[in-house]
Parts: structure tokens; C-alpha cells; sequence
């Protein structure tokens, strides 16, 4: 099992691009959830998803969108990167049952 | 809102001793708590859970007390290693919602 995985690693983007970062799970997880991590912050939860055609906002939605059409992938679309984006993107996935999420490597995303 | 906080921020030990690592949560309807363990340069990983109808849990040199009379957690390592070196965080789940809050970190350094 690859268990999540995040691509791209690594991100520049300019102020007003937009950009997919894409996750991906190969372990038939109904929940998954998109956190970013800023340094003294902590993780915070930016959107979830609980199953398949199924998502909803978390503490910091804005300027961020998900959708969920299978249950392997979840992509995070920023629609028109800032600079207050600039942050570490981790994605995370748990079964239904299971409390103790499994997350990427994540994707450090810079704008610039 | 939901706050958890850590009350150190950084946390130096000697290789062989035991480390403790405290968190402190504000939302006394809080039933669910993880300790997760981050690395440099990767996601955090599931280290120890307990419910709130516990008070303590132990797993492998990791226990897990709980105190809800004064919302406070802690993690100890037994032993610590050079290997336990990371960043700490706890989490807190309310009535088994699909929202995790998590602490700002513990930065843990082991001394060899």
C-alpha cells in the first residue's frame, strides 16, 4: 500500500494562479480532510469529506474548494492563489471507525 | 472556538530518560484525543489515542493521561531516543465529529 499520497511536493505560484494539489489514497478510506500548516499554528482543517459525492467546510475554507468523485482521490483547488496561502498542505485519510488519520508528505505551496 | 494549547513550546531530554509532553484543552465536551509525532519534512503520524472515558492508555514506551477535571494531556516516552526527536502535537475530537483540533506542537530534541 502506497497509503496517501500528495503530489506536487513542492509549489511556486504567482498571486492570482490557481492550481489542483491532488491526493490520493489506495485504502478504500471513507474520510478525508485537507489541512494546512502554518509555523505556531498548528494543523487546521480546511476541508473534509466523509464519502464519496460528499464534502464540507472545516475551520479555514476560504479561498479553497474540494470536490470528491471517488473515494480514492481528493483534490484541493485554489482558485486564485495569495500570498496568505503560502503554507504547508497535508492531506489525510481514516476509515469510518478508526479516529487516527493517515497523512501525505504533504505539499509545501509558496505564492509569491 | 476550539482552542488546544501545549505549554512548552520546546522540550530537551537525555537519551534514556523519560519525556513528557503536556497539552491542555479548552472544550470540556471533547470525548476523543490523539498524539501525533511529526518529523522534519513529513506528516504527522499516529502515535496513541484515548477516549474520554479513560484515564490512561499505554501503548509501546508511549503512555497517554488524561485529566478532564482540568482538561489537561499528557504524552510520556519511556526511555526517550534519538529516534523520538520530532514535533509533538495533540489532537482533540468533539462527540465523535469529523473535526480535529490540533496544538500548535511540542518540539521534542533528544540529547545523545
Amino acid at each position: 500500500n502506497a497509503g496517501v499520497t500528495q503530489t506536487p511536493k513542492f509549489q511556486v505560484l504567482k498571486t492570482g494562479q490557481s492550481m489542483t494539489l491532488q491526493c490520493a489514497q489506495d485504502m478504500n478510506h471513507e474520510y478525508m480532510s485537507w489541512y494546512r500548516q502554518d509555523p505556531g499554528m498548528g494543523l487546521r482543517l480546511i476541508h473534509y469529506s466523509v464519502g464519496a459525492g460528499i464534502t464540507d467546510q472545516g475551520e479555514v475554507p476560504n479561498g479553497y474548494n474540494v470536490s470528491r468523485s471517488t473515494t480514492e482521490d481528493f483534490p484541493l483547488r485554489l482558485l486564485s492563489a495569495a500570498p496568505s496561502q503560502t503554507s504547508v498542505y497535508f492531506c489525510a485519510s481514516r476509515t469510518d471507525t478508526n479516529y487516527g488519520y493517515t497523512f501525505g508528505s504533504g505539499t509545501r505551496l509558496t505564492v509569491v | 472556538g476550539e482552542s488546544v494549547g501545549l505549554h512548552l513550546p520546546t522540550l530537551s531530554v537525555q537519551e534514556g530518560d523519560n519525556s513528557i509532553i503536556n497539552c491542555a484543552y479548552s472544550n470540556s465536551a471533547s470525548d476523543y484525543f490523539i498524539w501525533y509525532k511529526q518529523e522534519s519534512g513529513k506528516g504527522p503520524q499516529f502515535i496513541i489515542d484515548i477516549r474520554s472515558n479513560m484515564d490512561k492508555r499505554q501503548g509501546q514506551r508511549v503512555t497517554v493521561l488524561l485529566n478532564k477535571t482540568v482538561k489537561h494531556l499528557s504524552l510520556q516516552i519511556a526511555a526517550t531516543q534519538p529516534g523520538d526527536s520530532a514535533v509533538y502535537f495533540c489532537a482533540e475530537n468533539m462527540k465523535s465529529g469529523n473535526q480535529f483540533y490540533f496544538g500548535t506542537g511540542t518540539s521534542l530534541t533528544v540529547i545523545p
